[in-house]
C-alpha cells in the first residue's frame, strides 16, 4: 500500500521568501511521485514528476522538488514566491496500479 | 473519513460495452467536480469539470460523446464510458471542491480501475 502525508495544511510566506512544502511518502515499490497545482474553480496542473534518474526534478514556474529516498520525501521548492503563486499544492504517489494524493497545502502569499 | 467517494472501485467489462462510474460527495454538496484519468506511472491529466444542473466542460482531446458526463445532483457526478475498448483501460479519478467559509477544499475519491477486454 501506498501513502502520502503533507506537512502543513496551511503555508504562509512573503512575496520574495523562499517556498517550501513538505511531502513524504510510503510505498513497498520504487515511487513515482507528483506535485500539483490547484487554483480555485480549476483542475489539477501537473507542476512537476519523478520517476527515475536524477533525484532533483525542476518544473515549472520556478518550482522544484528532490527525491530522498532516505527520508521518503520529495519536498517542493521555490526560491523567491510570487503572489501568483497562492494556491492549494497536492503531492501524490503512484505505483503500477493507482495513484494516492496527500491532503493538500494551501500556500498563501504575502505582499 | 472519505468524504468523495466513487463506485465502482474496480470494473471488468467487455470491450463495446458501456461503463458507468459514480462518484459522490458524501456530506457535503458539490456544485463541481473533476475527473481525472491516469495511466500506470503517469500524470493525471483532466478530462472534464462537471457542472450540477449544465453540460460538462470537457478538455482539449476528451471524446465529449465517449465520456457522458451527467451532474444530475448536488452530491452524484457519474461518467459513463461508452462502448468502451481497451485502450480506455485506465484509472478514474474524481474530485470534489468543499468551500467553507472563504476556504476551499478539494477532496479526491479513491478511483476506479477499468479494465476492458
Amino acid at each position: 500500500a501506498q501513502s502520502v502525508t503533507q506537512l502543513g495544511s496551511h503555508v504562509s510566506v512573503s512575496e520574495g521568501a523562499l517556498v517550501l512544502l513538505r511531502c513524504n511518502y510510503s510505498s513497498s515499490v520504487p515511487p513515482y511521485l507528483f506535485w500539483y497545482v490547484q487554483y480555485p474553480n480549476q483542475g489539477l496542473q501537473l507542476l512537476l514528476k519523478y520517476t527515475t534518474g536524477a533525484t532533483l526534478v525542476k518544473g515549472i514556474n520556478g518550482f522544484e522538488a528532490e527525491f530522498k529516498k532516505s527520508e521518503t520525501s520529495f519536498h517542493l521548492t521555490k526560491p523567491s514566491a510570487h503572489m501568483s503563486d497562492a494556491a492549494e499544492y497536492f503531492c501524490a504517489v503512484s505505483d503500477t496500479l493507482d495513484m494516492r494524493f496527500g491532503a493538500g497545502t494551501r500556500l498563501t502569499v504575502k505582499p | 473519513g472519505a468524504v468523495v467517494s466513487q463506485h465502482p472501485s474496480w470494473v471488468i467489462c467487455k470491450s463495446g460495452t458501456s461503463v458507468k462510474i459514480e462518484c459522490r460527495s458524501l456530506d457535503f454538496q458539490a456544485t463541481t467536480m473533476f475527473w481525472y484519468r491516469q495511466f500506470p506511472k503517469q500524470s493525471l491529466m483532466l478530462m472534464a469539470t462537471s457542472n450540477e444542473g449544465s453540460k460538462a466542460t470537457y478538455e482539449q482531446g476528451v471524446e465529449k460523446d465517449k465520456f457522458l458526463i451527467n451532474h444530475a445532483s448536488l452530491t452524484l457526478s457519474t461518467l459513463t464510458v461508452t462502448s468502451a475498448h481497451p485502450e480506455d483501460s485506465s484509472f478514474y479519478i474524481c474530485s470534489a471542491p468543499r468551500t467553507s467559509g472563504d476556504q476551499e477544499t478539494q477532496y479526491f475519491g479513491p478511483g476506479t480501475r477499468l479494465l476492458v477486454l
